[in-house]
């Protein structure tokens, strides 16, 4: 089946510093990749739609300029947390759909923790 | 815009059947569908439904019913490994998806 790599998978960082994370279709092409937040014992939270050679969409309440999206190819979509604060920390997690496949193929997550 | 209810939290005794309902309230429809979340863990893809009635598959079933707005899970036979937070989400325009608020289960012996 279909698979989407994310990397990595658990992340320690400074208050002020940029953290990129990476997220990969395998053995299919993902013209559209999708970011999600997740705070402790709550649900996924979309942040963005991440489309390949145009500007990532974000949802309302999500700063563009903050969580920074790039999806470079038809295989990589990378989120950077810039100038992250501990209210950053959370479960950052992103997926792709495959086609015309009805589910949508997830990461493993990222685990961000600012310190 | 998109509201998708769940319960919070759901108890239920190895063996048994549970059923997890969800009710939603979107501009847009195509498709619902529903996951396991292991704590710390991706998301797991469960079901599908886009046409209403009762898809099985295994212990897992899904029921749709569009023009109530409503959804369930059924988990047959239930085993200590279900024990995990349920997810229904509905797919809008541009395949994103809405995720409701999760149900956590917790299977008991």
């Amino acid at each position: 089946g279909a698979v989407v790599s994310q990397h990595p998978s658990r992340v320690i960082c400074k208050s002020g510093t940029s953290v990129k994370i990476e997220c990969r279709s395998l053995d299919f092409q993902a013209t559209t990749m999708f970011w999600y937040r997740q705070f402790p014992k709550q649900s996924l939270m979309l942040m963005a739609t991440s489309n390949e050679g145009s500007k990532a969409t974000y949802e309302q309440g999500v700063e563009k300029d903050k969580f920074l999206i790039n999806h470079a190819s038809l295989t990589l979509s990378t989120l950077t947390v810039t100038s992250a604060h501990p209210e950053d920390s959370s479960f950052y997690i992103c997926s792709a759909p495959e086609g015309d496949r009805t589910e949508a193929f997830f990461g493993q997550g990222t685990r961000l923790t600012v310190v | 815009g998109q509201n998708i209810d769940q319960p919070t939290e759901m108890t239920a005794t190895e063996g048994a059947i549970v059923q997890i309902n969800c009710t939603y309230q979107t501009s847009g429809f195509n498709g619902l569908f529903w996951y396991q979340q292991h704590a710390g863990e991706a998301p797991t893809f469960l079901s599908y439904n886009v046409l209403d009635g009762l898809e099985e598959k295994g212990r897992f079933s899904s029921f749709l019913s569009r023009s109530k707005g409503y959804s369930y899970l059924l988990l047959k036979e239930l085993q200590m490994k279900d024990s995990a937070s349920y997810l229904c989400a509905v797919r809008g325009g541009g395949n994103k998806l809405t995720f409701g608020t999760g149900t956590q289960l917790k299977v008991e012996l």
